[in-house]
């Protein structure tokens, strides 16, 4: 399957900081990247779709300027966590689509915020 | 109210049984579903997408069913290895006015006792 690359996979950081998380597509141009959260035992929740070259769209409760979305390119979305807290600590998670229905996951990366 | 819905329940089964896992939906057209494989601290991995106008798709040791009657997702593993253990979620692709949404099911956990 096509393969998709997150880094960091972990991260700890000061409260107050930012945080940066990169979501690569290495063997197909991604036209649309997901961005998921997910808690322990729970399901994934869409923060925010993107698509190259256009604004992401996010999902009704997350807050556009609290967590930055980038699509700069058809294999690059990133996802900067501003002034992070430690309620945001989590397991975030991106998804790139080629046709827009199948969906080839990162490999998650774990923030811990302190 | 619009769900998507897995054994909530882990599966243990033994080495060379069939698992048959379930993901059944209500109040959605569905364009397709899906089935992921989770480990623990990982990002899904994509199995197979079946659409609504088909019964039934296979690879290799999977199988999966899709009864849009039922509104109901089966998602079989034949010969079952400790390998396979995982937590296995089924997503729903279905139409929201002109566009298209997933929504993830929480996953269902299966044990292969070897």
């Amino acid at each position: 399957g096509a393969v998709v690359s997150q880094h960091p996979s972990r991260v700890i950081c000061k409260s107050g900081t930012s945080v940066k998380i990169e979501c690569r597509s290495l063997d197909f141009q991604a036209t649309t990247m997901f961005w998921y959260r997910q808690f322990p035992k729970q399901s994934l929740m869409l923060m925010a779709t993107s698509n190259e070259g256009s604004k992401a769209t996010y999902e009704q409760g997350v807050e556009k300027d609290k967590f930055l979305i980038n699509h700069a390119s058809l294999t690059l979305s990133t996802l900067t966590v501003t002034s992070a807290h430690p309620e945001d600590s989590s397991f975030y998670i991106c998804s790139a689509s080629e046709d827009g229905n199948v969906a080839f996951f990162g490999q998650g990366t774990r923030l811990t915020v302190v | 109210s619009q769900k998507i819905e897995q054994n909530s329940e882990a599966l243990n089964i033994q080495e060379g049984k069939t698992a048959t896992l379930t993901c059944n939906y209500t109040n959605y057209s569905p364009a397709y579903l899906q089935w992921y494989r989770q480990d623990p601290g990982r990002g899904p991995v994509f199995l197979l997408l079946i659409r609504e106008n088909e019964k039934e798709k296979r690879k290799e040791r999977l199988k999966v069913t899709f009864d849009t009657t039922l509104k109901q997702s089966l998602f079989h593993i034949t010969a079952s290895q400790p390998a396979d253990s995982a937590t296995y979620l089924c997503a729903l692709g279905y139409r929201a006015g002109n566009n298209r949404k997933l929504i993830w099911g929480l996953g269902t956990s299966l044990a292969v006792n070897p």
